[in-house]
């Protein structure tokens, strides 16, 4: 069964910091890796999806690297800024019984303060 | 398309009444998956579906949660009884499969979520 684990579980930086949010997973064997923001009350926002073929995916002041065979993603955040506060999650698909199911780490509660 | 769509946005509830939580899928979407998010536990995986069919229910807590997908544009989550400790906020995604050249891009797309509250 795949598990997905998240450090930090929290995070508080002041703005401007660059940042590096980690992922870890128990089965190297995935699809994707997606990183999703949550804001508080919110729904998910898909922020950046890397197949399995890739190594990294870039979006403006994101960077999301993967390193399949030992198990680990990283989220780079360039030059915080406030409003990048909230919960960054973790998903990591995978192949179970035939079909492809997300399963998400914990988060990482990230604070940026002016 | 407006993307995952979930219905009411928050729901009270008192102990004892059934709930039915509503979800549409994106369109073309072949798969559907209800998520439980709680500040314990995190997101969890309660059941998802396949073309309409349920595929895996093995995270459903108990017989009071039930789920149904009558046809590729509606889902429905049901919990009855109620309890207290149901109160979560409960997520709906879907996600196409487009397998090419041997990899899968599934990327999935989540709703704004149901904020159940059972007093």
């Amino acid at each position: 069964k795949q598990e997905v684990t998240q450090i930090p579980a929290a995070l508080s930086v002041p703005e401007g910091e660059n940042l590096v949010l980690n992922c870890s997973f128990t089965d190297s064997a995935i699809y994707n890796l997606q990183w999703f923001r949550q804001d508080p009350g919110k729904g998910l926002t898909s922020l950046l999806l890397i197949q399995s073929s890739q190594r990294e995916q870039t979006s403006g002041r994101l960077n999301a690297s993967l390193d399949k065979s030992s198990g680990r993603s990283t989220l780079y955040i360039a030059a915080s800024q406030p409003g990048d506060s909230a919960t960054y999650l973790c998903a990591v698909t995978s192949l179970s019984g035939g079909s492809y199911i997300p399963t998400f780490g914990r988060g990482t509660s990230l604070i940026v303060h002016p | 398309d407006a993307g995952v769509i979930q219905s009411p946005r928050h729901e009270v509830t008192e102990m004892g009444q059934e709930v039915t939580l509503r979800c549409k899928p994106i369109s073309g979407h072949d798969y559907l998956f209800w998520y439980r998010q709680t500040m314990m536990r995190g997101l969890e995986l309660l059941i998802y579906f396949n073309n309409n069919v349920p595929i895996d229910d093995s995270g459903m807590p108990e017989d009071r949660f039930s789920a149904k997908m009558p046809n590729a544009s509606f889902s429905t989550l049901k919990i009855q009884p109620s309890e207290p400790r149901d109160s979560a906020v409960y997520f709906c995604a879907s996600s196409l499969t487009d397998v090419t050249n041997g990899f899968s891009n599934t990327e999935a797309f989540f709703g704004q979520g149901t904020r159940l509250t059972v007093v």
